[in-house]
């Protein structure tokens, strides 16, 4: 059990440019999640996949964002056109199928110039 | 809306006593709940859970209390250490939902241990 990874640790941008972050997986977890995460605030669902089906979404996630799990292992999630509100820490996490708790990894902050 | 909250942001206790975190949730669907410890710069780390079948679970130095009257959660820390302070997350699921899957959080609460 390596944990949940993500790629990048960090990312400073401007704004207006496309950003794609990666979550790798506990490799027997079939259940894959996108939360942010914003200063002194509990982490918000963005969205989530069973295998390489994404099953919801929330609210939150208008259309410059997009989530894709092809193979049913990582995951990317891009932003297109970011916004200075965009600013947060993307949260990447992944459980069994179930009543299961959500093993979450070390997130990617984004940082909006 | 549906939303899982902590009685308190902040909560500071001196090394070795216990501690008790509150959480309240009002989704009466709710059926599993995660209490998850989060440290300055990782992700949230899991610490225990309990289904909604149960009213009292225990780990290693911890328990968690489910009061479903009442729709309360606590996580109680015992003989607590330096390394416990954290920010605090209780998470709800209810699994009938269709496809259930993911967790609403509540905002958290600051655990401060002093020596």
């Amino acid at each position: 059990d390596t944990g949940v990874s993500q790629d990048p640790r960090h990312k400073i941008t401007k704004r207006g440019q496309n950003v794609t972050f990666r979550c790798d997986p506990i490799s027997e977890h079939n259940r894959l999640y996108w939360y942010r995460q914003t200063l002194g605030q509990g982490p918000e669902f963005l969205t989530y996949f069973q295998n390489e089906a994404q099953l919801e979404k929330s609210r939150l996630l208008s259309d410059r964002f997009s989530a894709e799990r092809p193979k049913g292992s990582f995951s990317t999630l891009e932003i297109q056109r970011t916004e200075q509100g965009d600013s947060a820490m993307y949260l990447c996490a992944s459980s069994r199928e179930g009543l299961q708790p959500q093993h979450f990894g070390d997130g990617t902050r984004l940082s909006i110039l | 809306g549906e939303s899982v909250g902590l009685h308190l942001p902040t909560l500071s206790v001196q090394e070795g006593d216990n501690s008790i975190i509150n959480c309240a949730y009002s989704n009466s669907a709710s059926d599993y709940f995660i209490w998850y410890k989060q440290e300055s710069g990782k992700g949230p780390q899991f610490i225990i859970d309990i289904r909604s079948n149960m009213d009292k679970r225990q780990g290693q130095r911890v328990t968690v209390l489910l009061n479903k009257t009442v729709k309360h959660l606590s996580l109680q820390i015992a003989a607590t250490q330096p390394g416990d302070s954290a920010v605090y997350f209780c998470a709800e699921m209810d699994a009938w939902n269709t496809n259930a899957g993911k967790s609403t959080f509540g905002d958290g609460t600051t655990l401060t241990v002093k020596p």
